[in-house]
């Protein structure tokens, strides 16, 4: 199956930087998915990103699918931007549904 | 809108117990939901695809036995965990696609984005 690999898999950073995180994956997909996990456990969708740029507030991403990864863009972080990033490429499975596969995320900790 | 529910948030049972979740679909119809499971500081791991009046399809690994799914309408999807055992206890997140298009509305929206619910902390003692 395809693979996918997230970096850096943890960052911790000041409140007011910025920081950007990649997405690696193995394989031609459909779409990508990336996902803010809070310390709650609740997955908030954050782009639904197939190929260019989106922008929504202080995040952005932009993914090229034919060079197979996507960049999730976090300027002037807040504390309640911590908690784990993943990305989740979308294909369709053997069975002729669309599935995610999830990567292995990126641990984020804004300090006050 | 594109909420889904879950339900428990939290379980905590005894070995040998069967436990059953439940995920809705609120405000949107969907003939196709995903189950998946996480381990702590680990990522999410698709255990199931759901599908509304057939059998759901499970991924390399997972018992079909033991992780029962059954997707009876199209705003409802149950996992059912049976004779749980301490090695089961993990978080469950259910998601769910929206039905798209006005050409067929049976078939999953490629289009949208897949939805989650708030997920359940699975114990067994």
């Amino acid at each position: 199956g395809i693979q996918v690999e997230q970096s850096p898999p943890d960052l911790i950073l000041q409140e007011g930087a910025n920081s950007t995180l990649r997405c690696n994956f193995s394989d031609s997909v459909n779409n990508l998915q990336w996902f803010h996990q809070n310390p709650w456990g609740q997955l908030i969708n954050l782009f639904y990103i197939p190929s260019g740029t989106k922008q929504n507030g202080r995040l952005s991403a932009t993914t090229v699918a034919t060079e197979r990864y996507s960049l999730l863009y976090i300027s002037s972080s807040q504390t309640t931007d911590s908690g784990v990033y993943f990305c989740a490429p979308r294909r369709i499975s053997n069975f002729g549904n669309e599935k995610l596969t999830f990567g292995t995320g990126t641990r984020l900790t804004i300090i006050p | 809108g594109a909420v889904v529910s879950q339900h428990p948030s939290w379980v905590i049972c005894k070995s040998g117990t069967s436990v059953k979740i439940e995920c809705r679909s609120l405000d949107f119809q969907a003939t196709t939901m995903f189950w998946y499971r996480q381990f702590p500081k680990q990522s999410l791991m698709l255990m199931a695809t759901s599908n509304e009046g057939s059998k759901a399809t499970y991924e390399q690994g997972v018992e079909k036995d033991k992780f029962l799914i059954n997707h009876a309408s199209l705003t409802l999807s149950t996992l059912t965990v049976t004779s749980a055992h301490p090695e089961d206890s993990s978080f469950y997140i259910c998601s769910a696609i929206p039905l798209g298009g006005a050409i067929d509305r049976r078939i999953s929206d490629s289009n949208q984005p897949q939805h989650f619910g708030d997920g359940t902390r699975l114990s067994i003692l």
